[in-house]
């Protein structure tokens, strides 16, 4: 069984521009989350999403957002790129939103 | 709100030597509780899981067990190998106004030598 799987592996970008990033969750799963690890502070829960609906947001600013598709993949967007949003981006996918997450490798973003 | 916390590390330990990291956790009503590890370079790797008071998660030598009485899930191995060197992550589901987000303590580095 395929598990979760994160593109692209390392992004790199320059301030103020825009960053997009995919995720597939393992087969059958509906629902998807995405969090942030940045140096020093941890993982950092941003977005949930369920039948491709938003179902609940961290304390990120709004120029955080994403969506699911019908095949319930989703997409992390990121607005106006600022130097701290440097960070490795990890999404996981579950049965359900009461099932355990289980995650993919990650999404490097450096900004430059 | 909710919040785990984790042991200092970073943890030097020798190879077969006996494991334990700590884990407290803060939370309203029943939380489930989890480890994850992270292996260089990869993502987070479900490890164990607990639902309830008393439950044991299990898996490849690892084990914790729920306490409620003190809101700890501490993490145990009887003897490393040099395969465990990773980074662990005790983490808390709440529910309620936390639906969808897992908690995490800030992690704790553990290195195994030959």
């Amino acid at each position: 069984e395929a598990g979760v799987t994160q593109s692209p592996t390392h992004l790199i970008k320059t301030r103020g521009q825009q960053a997009t990033l995919r995720c597939s969750p393992i087969s059958g799963h509906t629902s998807v989350y995405w969090y942030q690890q940045a140096l020093g502070l941890g993982l950092q829960f941003l977005l949930w999403y369920d039948e491709g609906e938003e179902r609940n947001r961290g304390n990120f600013p709004p120029r955080f957002s994403g969506r699911q598709f019908p095949n319930y993949s989703s997409e992390l967007n990121v607005n106006a790129l600022e130097l701290e949003d440097s960070a490795l981006y990890l999404c996981a996918s579950s049965l359900g939103w009461d099932q355990p997450q289980h995650f993919g490798d990650g999404t490097r973003l450096s900004i430059l | 709100g909710n919040s785990v916390t984790q042991m200092e590390g970073p943890v030097t330990l020798s190879e077969e030597a006996f494991l334990t990291i700590n884990c407290t956790y803060t939370a309203t009503g029943y939380p489930s509780l989890f480890w994850y590890v992270q292996y260089p370079g990869e993502g987070l790797q479900l490890l164990l899981k607990a639902t309830k008071a008393d439950d044991k998660g299990s898996n490849k030598g690892f084990e914790a067990t729920y306490r409620k009485e003190t809101t700890s899930f501490h993490l145990e191995k009887g003897s490393v190998q040099v395969s465990d060197s990773a980074v662990y992550f005790c983490a808390l589901y709440a529910g309620g106004t936390s639906y969808g987000k897992l908690t995490f303590g800030q992690g704790t580095i553990l290195t195994v030598h030959p």
